[in-house]
C-alpha cells in the first residue's frame, strides 16, 4: 500500500529534551511538510522541502528543526527551545495541488 | 502572506440536514480549491477539489459552488449524518508548492 507513516503515534517529553518525529512516504512525492496542530486550531506550517538536501521554513518554525536526506524521509526534531512544543503534529507529502497526509503524531510535554 | 477565510468555525446540524461551510480567498492566481476532511486523531484527506472553470462540482453527497467573481467557494453536505461530523478545512495551493489552509470548521450532525 502506498502512503505516509508517522512515528510513533503517542510521544512523551520531558522538558529540555529534543525529540524527533519520524516520517516516511513511498508515494514518490518530491515535496513533504510538517504541521503542527492545536486544538480546534487549523494547521500550522512548521518546514517544507521541496527536493532531497533542501528545506525552506514554514510560519512557525523556531523551536524546530528538519533533514532531508532521502526522498522518502523527513524527520522533525522538536528541540528544547521550543517553549510549547504539545500539539499533533501532521506530516504530509504532495503530487502536484494534492497533499496526502500521515495518521499524525501526538505529542505531550511531561 | 495570501490567506483563505473560513466560516463558521464550528457547526451543528440535524441529521438529514445541509450544513454550508464558506470559504473566501484573495489571490486571484489561484487555481484549485479542495476540501480536506479530518477526523479526530487522524490526518486530514481529501474530500473533493474544483477548479475556477466550473461553478459547481458534485460527488455523491459532497458539492462544492464556486463563485470566481466574489473570490468565495463553499462546500454543501446533501442529507447529512452523524458519520459526516469531523473538521473540514478549505485550502488554495501557492505557487512555492505550499497550500494555504482555512482554519477549519468543526461540523457535528445531531443523529
Amino acid at each position: 500500500d502506498g502512503g505516509i507513516t508517522q512515528s510513533p503515534k503517542y510521544l512523551f517529553r520531558k522538558e529540555g529534551q529534543n525529540v524527533t518525529l519520524s516520517c516516511e512516504q513511498n508515494l514518490n512525492h518530491d515535496a513533504m511538510y510538517w504541521y503542527r496542530q492545536d486544538p480546534g486550531q487549523g494547521l500550522r506550517l512548521i518546514y517544507y522541502s521541496q527536493i532531497v538536501n533542501d528545506f525552506q521554513k514554514g510560519d512557525i518554525a523556531e523551536g524546530y528543526s528538519v533533514s532531508r536526506e532521502k526522498k522518502e524521509s523527513f524527520p522533525l526534531t522538536v528541540t528544547s527551545a521550543q517553549k510549547n512544543p504539545t500539539a499533533f503534529y501532521l506530516c504530509a507529502s504532495s503530487r502536484v495541488n494534492e497533499q496526502f497526509f500521515g495518521p499524525g503524531t501526538r505529542l505531550t510535554v511531561l | 502572506q495570501q490567506q483563505v477565510k473560513q466560516s463558521p468555525q464550528s457547526l451543528i446540524v440535524q441529521k438529514g440536514g445541509i450544513p454550508i461551510i464558506n470559504c473566501a480567498y484573495e489571490n486571484t492566481a489561484f487555481d484549485y480549491f479542495p476540501w480536506y476532511q479530518q477526523f479526530p486523531g487522524k490526518g486530514p484527506a481529501l474530500l473533493i477539489a474544483i477548479r475556477p472553470d466550473v461553478s459547481e462540482k458534485k460527488e455523491g453527497r459532497f458539492t462544492i459552488s464556486f463563485n470566481k467573481s466574489a473570490k468565495q467557494f463553499s462546500l454543501h453536505i446533501m442529507d447529512s449524518q452523524p458519520g459526516d461530523s469531523a473538521t473540514y478545512f478549505c485550502a488554495a495551493p501557492n505557487r512555492d508548492d505550499k497550500i494555504i489552509f482555512g482554519k477549519g470548521t468543526r461540523l457535528h450532525i445531531l443523529p
